[in-house]
Parts: C-alpha cells; structure tokens; sequence
C-alpha cells in the first residue's frame, strides 16, 4: 500500500517571499505520478503540478516547482513570489501508473500568505 | 459543460436517512472519481467509473455506500441510513481517459453534515 505524509499541518509567509511545503512517500512500486493540488475554500481541488517517477528533470509551472528526489521518496513543492491568492490547502498526492487509478492524498497543509 | 457538477452543494440529513448526491462530469469525460474528505484529512477513494462500469469499488466504506452511472455520464453516490461518521465532503472528478494519461478535474463538492 502507498501512503503520503505530510508533516507540516499549517505554515504562512509574508506576501513575495518563497515557500517550500514538504511531501514524503512510501511505495515498492518503481512508476508512479506524483501531484500537488491546491484546494481554496471553493473546496475545487485544482492541479498545481505533476511529476513523472520516470523523469529525472523537476517539473515548474510558472512560479511554482518541484524538488524530487526519487531514492529519498521525497517531493517538495516551491512557491516562489508568493501572491494572496495562493492562501489555500495544499496535497501532495500519488498515483501508480497503469495502476488502480487511485489517488493516495496526503493530509494537507494550510498554507496563508499574508499581506 | 464547462466543469464537473455536483449537487446539493450542501446537505443536511438526520441520522438514518437516505441521501444521493450527483455529479454531471465533464461532457465526453469518460472517467469518473468519487473521493471523501473528511474533517482534518485529505482525500479518500471511494469509487472509479470507466464508462458505465466501476472496476474499482474497493474504497466504499460500507454496504450502505453504493453508486451508479448511466449513460457513461451522470453519476449518484447514495448513502442509506445516513451515520454521523458519514458527515464528510464528497467529492467528484472525471477525466477525458484514465486519469493517468488525462488531467483530472475535480468539482466543487457536496458537503454533507449527519445531524
């Protein structure tokens, strides 16, 4: 069984800065996906960004990225110039390639940018 | 339409009642994800539709959970004699394929309080 933990329940940082939410995993399986998703009081989870186990590259999307490190099963997102509008819940999340098509969530941590 | 559809937004039942909730996914969106999300955690699995057909039921916590879809479109989640344990957002998605080749999209939820 896949499990995502996500240590840090809370965090806030001041407008502009850069944030860094942390995200492990444990699994045997060698090809996955890994996700982040944001989830603002609308409750829409929306997709941040995705990696593939497969790729040695971290993936970005505009000013957010990730640290993958695959040996250490760890998958930390970077929110660089941190704007209002990101205050929101964030997931880290996994799913096995051709596999069950479930995705395994993480907890999630509050993150709040303040003014 | 222009997003996934859920409805009610909100539901409020009391304890031993029967309740459905709906979700209209994406048109041509041939798979479709019901998740719980409780209070303080991420997201759980309940079910997975490919077309009409659900090869992956294992997430239904109970035999009081059960879900259907027609025409490879509309999809309710039922819930009979409605616990406290219960009271949770339910959330839908659905994606063009299988949501590893696709983009998930998720609706806004439906959350249900069990007085």
């Amino acid at each position: 069984a896949q499990t995502v933990t996500q240590s840090q329940p809370e965090m806030s940082v001041q407008e502009a800065e850069t944030v860094t939410l942390s995200c492990t995993y444990d699994t045997s399986e060698n090809n996955y996906y890994l996700f982040w998703y944001k989830q603002p009081p609308s409750r829409q989870m929306i997709l941040v960004i995705r990696q593939e186990a497969y790729k040695q590259q971290n993936a970005t999307e505009n000013r957010f990225s990730v640290n993958f490190q695959k040996a250490a099963k760890s998958f930390s997102l970077k929110i660089s110039d941190s704007q209002l509008g990101d205050t929101a819940m964030y997931f880290c999340a996994f799913m096995i390639i051709f596999g069950n098509e479930k995705l395994t969530f993480g907890t999630g941590t509050r993150l709040t940018i303040i003014p | 339409g222009a997003g996934v559809s859920q409805s009610p937004s909100n539901k409020v039942t009391e304890k031993g009642k029967d309740v459905e909730l709906r979700c209209d996914p994406i048109s041509g969106h041939t798979a479709l994800y019901w998740y719980r999300q409780s209070l303080g955690q991420g997201l759980e699995f309940l079910i997975y539709f490919q077309g009409n057909s659900a090869p992956d039921k294992s997430g239904l916590p109970s035999d009081r959970f059960s879900a259907e879809r027609t025409g490879g479109s509309v999809s309710t989640l039922t819930i009979q004699r409605t616990q406290q344990e219960d009271s949770a957002v339910y959330l839908c998605a659905s994606s063009l394929d299988r949501a590893t080749n696709e983009k998930l999209f998720f609706g806004s939820g439906t959350q249900l309080s069990v007085l």
